[in-house]
Formats: structure tokens, C-alpha cells, sequence
């Protein structure tokens, strides 16, 4: 879904680098995600943040930071990277209608490489 | 705590075959169900999902699902299965409480001519 957009789409790095993975959406949500996919685990939950002043974290934040600029951009931070970060990273969106429920929508992903 | 079963890793179909693809979840009041889809090297599509009333619900691309509560179960279908259908399937549960997504491992779909 091109409202979600994420850079870089590919990132090899070295242990101990820090480095950012930016997400922005163009779909005025005010709920924002970050995810990791690893192979057999499905989708683990990094950070969400509700609004701009407004972050949480999810089931796996340890070795991660996020920076909520605006509305529409969401960051996430590798403070030091570390092989086992080595995953595929989604962002996503979410909005809440009454009738339908909140539903996701998730950027392409970015693949890092953690060397 | 709130949990996301997909029992089958891999699944291997014929084109036109019909297809199934399980998932069940552990939750104490109605959810919300979702089911993705994530082609290789993309990201995840919604394909349908269920909010309330209802229980078997029509998505995109000719899929289907049904809520079973007695069976806390979410089953994916499709009638007839194409080759672009092989992908990645995930099932997740929305919780209310939290408004997080509590995904399955997933099941990979291979679709043989």
C-alpha cells in the first residue's frame, strides 16, 4: 500500500552501528506501529504509539528507541546494532471506525541485515 | 493471555483446488479477527476480516472466513485456488483492551500447476 511508505526498503549494517528506519503514511492515522517479521515467529509488536505524544512498548523493545515526529512519521532506532536484529521491519497504520473496528495497514517493509 | 494458532506451516496445493487455512485463537470476549496475505518480498495485504455480526465474512481475491465461536476458530477459504494465491497467510486477533494485533506464525501457500 503506497500510503504507507518505509526507507530505506534494504540496509546491511555492522554490529555496533547505530542506525534508522523511517516510516511515513499519508492516510492521516493517528495510530502508528512497528513491527518485526522473523521466519516461524510471525509479526512481533516493537513500539505503537496512539498519537504524536504517545508511544508504548510492545512485546520486544529491548535494543530499539522510536521517535514520533509528526503525525505521519514514525522512527525506529537501532541504538546498537546487533546480529540477532537481523529481520524483516514493517510499519503500519491503523484507524477505528464504529462500524468496522480498527484495522492495520502495513508498509512494504524494510529487510535489515545485522553483519 | 490472548494467542494466535495457525497449525499448518506449509501447505501444498493443486491450481483449482479448494483450499482451508486453519487458525484459532485464544481471546475472553468476541475479537476482532483479521487475515493477511504477504506476497514474496511485499508486504502484508488485509484480505477480510471480523468485527461483529456476520460470522462468515467475504474479502478480496475470493476469500472467505467464517467465525466459529464454539470452535475459536477463524478458517480461511477459497473455492478454487489460482498461482497467484502462493503467499504467506497470516492470521491475527485483534485486543480490544490493548487495540493491538496478536499475529499467528503464519502458513505458507505453494500452489502447483
Amino acid at each position: 500500500d503506497a500510503d504507507v511508505t518505509q526507507t530505506p526498503r534494504n540496509r546491511i549494517t555492522k554490529t555496533g552501528k547505530r542506525i534508522m528506519l523511517e516510516c511515513s503514511q499519508t492516510k492521516g492515522h493517528d495510530r502508528m506501529y512497528w513491527y518485526r517479521q522473523d521466519p516461524g515467529l510471525g509479526l512481533r509488536l516493537i513500539y505503537y504509539s496512539f498519537d504524536v505524544k504517545d508511544i508504548n512498548k510492545g512485546e520486544i523493545s529491548d535494543g530499539y528507541s522510536v521517535s514520533r515526529q509528526a503525525q505521519a512519521k514514525f522512527s525506529l532506532s537501532l541504538e546498537s546494532a546487533i546480529p540477532n536484529q537481523t529481520a524483516l521491519y514493517f510499519c503500519a497504520t491503523s484507524d477505528w471506525t464504529p462500524g468496522g473496528g480498527e484495522t492495520q495497514y502495513f508498509g512494504p517493509g524494510t529487510r535489515l541485515l545485522v553483519l | 493471555a490472548q494467542s494466535v494458532t495457525q497449525p499448518d506451516i506449509h501447505i501444498t496445493v493443486s491450481e483449482g483446488a479448494s483450499l482451508e487455512l486453519r487458525c484459532n485463537y485464544s481471546y475472553g470476549a468476541t475479537p476482532y479477527l483479521f487475515w493477511y496475505v504477504q506476497s514474496p518480498g511485499q508486504g502484508l495485504q488485509l484480505l477480510l476480516k471480523y468485527f461483529s455480526g456476520d460470522t462468515l465474512v467475504q474479502g478480496i481475491k475470493g476469500f472467505e472466513a467464517e467465525f466459529k465461536r464454539s470452535q475459536s476458530s477463524f478458517n480461511l477459504r477459497k473455492p478454487s485456488v489460482h498461482w497467484s494465491d502462493a503467499a504467506e497467510y497470516f492470521c491475527a486477533v485483534g485486543d480490544l483492551n490493548t487495540d493491538k494485533l496478536i499475529f499467528g506464525t503464519g502458513t505458507r501457500l505453494q500452489v502447483f500447476p
